[in-house]
């Protein structure tokens, strides 16, 4: 079985432009979460998608934003792009919406110059 | 608000030693925790979940203890290897629909 699978590995953009990460998660799970962890610090809770809805979100600007597909895979987008959003951008996936279990992918490394 | 620390932020033992990672959270009503494993750049490996009513899962070489009414939980690591070189963190479920805090982590290395 596929674990959750994230694209692109590394990405490397200037300051003002907009990022595009993806996420397929497992199988039959419909849940998907974005994190940020910056070197050095914490994950910190980005987006949560379940059934298509947003359903919480952290303490981000609004040019962070996603969505999720029919499929379930998701999508986090940055726009105008900060130095300071150089981090890597991880994604999990569980199979419900109620604490369960969560599994992440291997991370998405953005670089802004 | 939860919070959660991981003590300490870096371990360095020789192969072959026991060790034990600590983490400890505020708030004690919590529905589960996790503990994981991140090598550097990569994404997080799930190692352990406990249950809110469990007080402790083993699996291989890790065992992991929860103490919800003193608000912590221990990562005990028996006959460390250097493949086990990398940084733990654990992850505190409160409230419904998967509100997770994380620990900053506890680096480890073991050195051959």
């Amino acid at each position: 079985e596929a674990g959750v699978t994230q694209s692109p590995t590394h990405l490397i953009k200037t300051r003002g432009q907009q990022a595009t990460l993806r996420c397929s998660p497992i199988s039959g799970h419909t849940s998907v979460y974005w994190y940020q962890q910056a070197l050095g610090l914490g994950l910190q809770f980005l987006l949560w998608y379940d059934e298509g809805e947003e359903r919480n979100r952290g303490n981000f600007p609004p040019r962070f934003s996603g969505r999720q597909f029919p499929n379930y895979s998701s999508e986090l987008n940055v726009n105008a792009l900060e130095l300071e959003d150089s981090a890597l951008y991880l994604c999990a996936s569980s199979p419900g919406a109620r604490d369960e279990k969560l599994f992440f992918g291997s991370g998405t490394q953005l670089s802004v110059l | 608000k939860q919070e959660v620390t991981q003590i300490p932020a870096a371990l360095s033992v020789p192969e072959g030693e026991n060790l034990v990672l600590n983490c400890s959270f505020t708030d004690s009503a919590i529905y589960n925790l996790q503990w994981f494993r991140q090598d550097p750049g990569k994404g997080l490996t799930s190692l352990l979940l406990i249950q809110s009513s469990q007080r402790e899962q083993t699996s291989g070489r890790l065992n992991a203890s929860l103490d919800k009414s003193s608000g912590r939980s221990t990562l005990y690591i028996a006959a460390s290897q250097p493949g086990d070189s990398a940084t733990y963190l654990c992850a505190v479920y409160t409230g419904g629909y998967q509100k997770v805090t994380f620990g900053i982590g506890t680096k480890l290395q073991v050195i051959p």
